[in-house]
């Protein structure tokens, strides 16, 4: 598989500063939340996900932020290293029904060396 | 590797043509969902299957269609091809329908270009 050229936002980052990535979500009735990373040539992988009941969320070297008054995610991502170059995107679904997930447009990551 | 394979990973066709893509989920998966990736629209997500039972539908045209089969291999069939149905087709399964987490595993997509 391979990754289209998808007209993204880029986000360009110096090797071992933090990164931060948003997403907007637009149906306030979700309740579970994923980001996934794609990698060139290959498809979405999961890193880390968060219930609708929690505002944070920490996995190895990432964050997730959850705001749902506005609703907004972020990833932050610690340390950014050159293999977390990428195009991440925020998924929105219902906890209690995985049927339907809506992914959003994604962001472009480019760390420089 | 995430255990789901995809096959073909590139297809070519004509507009007007139907083609069939094929899904093999990771062993003991019985969800399977479909996703089309765009360059304009991203990734979409067309359909879901539950252990041969279709659980939900999104954005996908009356033009295609799927099935899983009980052997939990799923296909996209996709006819009356138009230009604009040149994407990325991914497919991705998944362990479970609810509950506290569904990590779903991606396959390696298959490229379909239609001339």
């Amino acid at each position: 598989g391979e990754s289209v050229g998808l007209h993204l936002p880029t986000l360009s980052v110096q090797e071992g500063d933090n990164s931060i990535i948003n997403c907007a979500y637009s149906n306030s009735a979700s309740d579970y939340f994923i980001w996934y990373k794609q990698e060139s040539g290959k498809g979405p992988q999961f890193i880390i996900d968060i219930r609708s009941n929690m505002d944070k969320r920490q996995g190895q070297r990432v964050t997730v932020l959850l705001n749902k008054t506005v609703k907004h995610l972020s990833l932050q991502i610690a340390a950014t290293q050159p293999g977390d170059s990428a195009v991440y995107f925020c998924a929105e679904s219902g906890l209690y029904n995985f049927n339907k997930f809506y992914f959003g447009s994604g962001t472009k990551l480019n760390v420089k060396p | 590797d995430s255990g789901v394979t995809q096959t073909p990973k590139h297809l070519i066709t004509a507009t007007g043509q139907r083609v069939t893509l094929r899904c093999s989920p990771r062993s003991g998966d019985l969800s399977v969902y479909w996703y089309q990736q765009s360059l304009d629209q991203g990734l979409q997500f067309l359909i879901q299957y539950y252990n041969g039972e279709e659980r939900a539908k999104g954005n996908i045209l009356e033009r295609f269609s799927a099935q899983q089969f009980p052997d939990l291999h799923s296909e996209l069939n996709l006819s009356s091809l138009e230009l604009g149905d040149s994407a990325l087709y991914f497919c991705a399964s998944s362990s479970r329908t609810s509950g506290t987490r569904n990590e779903q595993f991606f396959g390696p997509g298959t490229r379909l270009t239609v001339l």
